[in-house]
């Protein structure tokens, strides 16, 4: 069966220090990955996609991911995070020829000024 | 272009009345899913139609919620009955390609209804 873990219900950083968003993922076969991003009162919005090749996937809004394939993790980065990057961020998980998304229960994001 | 578009953006009920929730997908999206949304908490996956084929149900919580898709687009979520617990927003997506697909089909979100059951 598949599953993600969101470890951190919320992340607090200051404006302009690097941040990370934690996602671990369990899935049998090959792994899609995927992080989504949902501003107050608005639907998700897609960020990053790993699917295969270069573990380092770059996203919309200067976001990035890296995929660790040994420790099940596909965790959300940024250099120097904004606040308006302030939102709750969704890691979610796929496998190969499945339509279903399992989504992880959410992280929420405060980036103070 | 035009992305997912849901209506009402707000519904408030009374517990035992029948709701519908509409879902009008980006054109050419041939998979649909709904999602419900409780607060602040994560996605709970509902239902999934894709082209012509029978659709998958399996996320329903109850017999209370049904679903359907005419023509291939617009998408109703109906939901007979409804209880306090049934307050949620409920979200709809549509993609182009699978999830695990060869490009691995992101699926585009609409703003979602807020379902509020008094």
């Amino acid at each position: 069966a598949q599953s993600v873990a969101q470890p951190e219900d919320q992340v607090n950083v200051a404006e302009g220090n690097p941040l990370t968003v934690k996602c671990t993922y369990s899935v049998s076969g090959n792994p899609y990955l995927f992080w989504y991003v949902q501003y107050p009162n608005r639907g998700l919005q897609f960020l990053l996609k790993y699917i295969t090749g270069d573990n380092l996937v770059k996203g919309s809004y200067g976001f990035e991911a890296e995929f660790n394939k040994s420790q099940t993790s596909f965790h959300l980065k940024k250099p120097s995070a904004l606040v308006s990057d302030s939102a709750l961020y969704f890691c979610a998980v796929s496998m190969d020829s499945s339509y279903k998304l399992i989504f992880g229960s959410g992280t929420r994001l405060l980036v103070r000024p | 272009g035009a992305g997912v578009s849901q209506s009402p953006s707000n519904k408030v009920t009374e517990k035992g009345k029948d709701v519908e929730l509409r879902c009008d997908p980006i054109s050419g999206h041939t998979a649909l899913y709904w999602y419900r949304q409780s607060l602040g908490q994560g996605l709970e996956f509902l239902i999934y139609f894709q082209g012509n084929s029978a659709p998958d149900k399996s996320g329903l919580p109850s017999d209370r919620f049904s679903a359907e898709r005419t023509g291939g687009s617009v998408s109703t979520l109906t939901i007979q009955r409804t209880q306090q617990e049934d307050s949620a927003v409920y979200l709809c997506a549509s993609s182009l390609e699978l999830a695990g697909g060869p490009g691995g089909g992101e699926q585009f979100f609409g703003p979602g209804t807020r379902l509020t059951v008094l």
